[in-house]
């Protein structure tokens, strides 16, 4: 099946930092989403791409749909302890304007912020 | 309060016991998914169902079952259970499509 690799794994950062994670698949989509998962719960989404270029917003999360298609990147500004959780990546190709498909996920990246 | 809803939360159970964790939506949504989630691998979809009685084949559906006989329920259902199926599930419903999940809490499943 479709590989989805997002990097880094894991990161320890001072409340305040930027962070910067990122997904590069074997193949390409048309629909690019990125979760957030807090611990003992569920992921929810936070933000979704739709065509290759977008740069998107939601308050200080920006993520962009890459060029090739095949990239995806999630930066937070200024962190919070909040922020603390599993990120995930997720892929989603849709063929023939249906908007039900399959969502290849990325392994997530634990982000740890200290006060 | 809309919400997707799964029981049991915990589960310990032994190799080969049959178990049926239960998902249940109350927004009325056309589309549910299971997923497990293991560490380092992310999510993977074991199975979805895009409306009663149509369901088919995520990732990883081996060692699975599902049934859609009512809209607002989607159980998943382990037969003979193995070690390998130890794992985090989550379900999930929409109302158009994939893009739009939303998650259900988690179950946390341990078999010896």
């Amino acid at each position: 099946g479709q590989q989805l690799n997002q990097s880094p794994q894991s990161m320890f950062i001072q409340e305040g930092e930027d962070v910067s994670m990122n997904c590069t698949s074997s193949s390409i989509f048309n629909t690019w989403l990125w979760y957030k998962q807090d611990p003992g719960e569920g992921p929810v989404l936070l933000i979704a791409l739709y065509k290759a270029g977008e740069l998107t917003s939601n308050g200080r999360l920006t993520a962009q749909f890459g060029i090739t298609r095949k990239d995806s990147f999630l930066n937070i500004s200024a962190s919070i302890p909040s922020d603390v959780g599993i990120y995930f990546c997720a892929g989603l190709f849709l063929a023939g304007g249906t908007s039900y498909g399959k969502l290849t996920f990325g392994q997530g990246t634990i982000l740890t912020v200290h006060p | 309060e809309a919400q997707v809803t799964q029981n049991p939360r915990y589960l310990i159970t032994v190799t080969g016991k049959k178990l049926t964790v239960t998902c249940s939506q109350n927004m009325n949504h056309e589309y549910m998914s299971w997923y497990r989630q293991d560490p380092g691998l992310g999510l993977r979809q074991i199975y979805y169902s895009m409306n009663v009685e149509v369901t088919d084949k995520g990732d990883v559906p081996e060692g699975y079952k599902v049934s859609r006989k009512e809209k607002r329920n989607f159980p998943l259902i382990l037969e003979s259970p193995s070690p390998n199926q130890t794992s985090l599930y989550f379900c999930a419903s929409s109302v158009s499509g994939v893009k739009t999940q939303y998650f259900g809490p988690g179950t946390r499943l341990l078999v010896l």
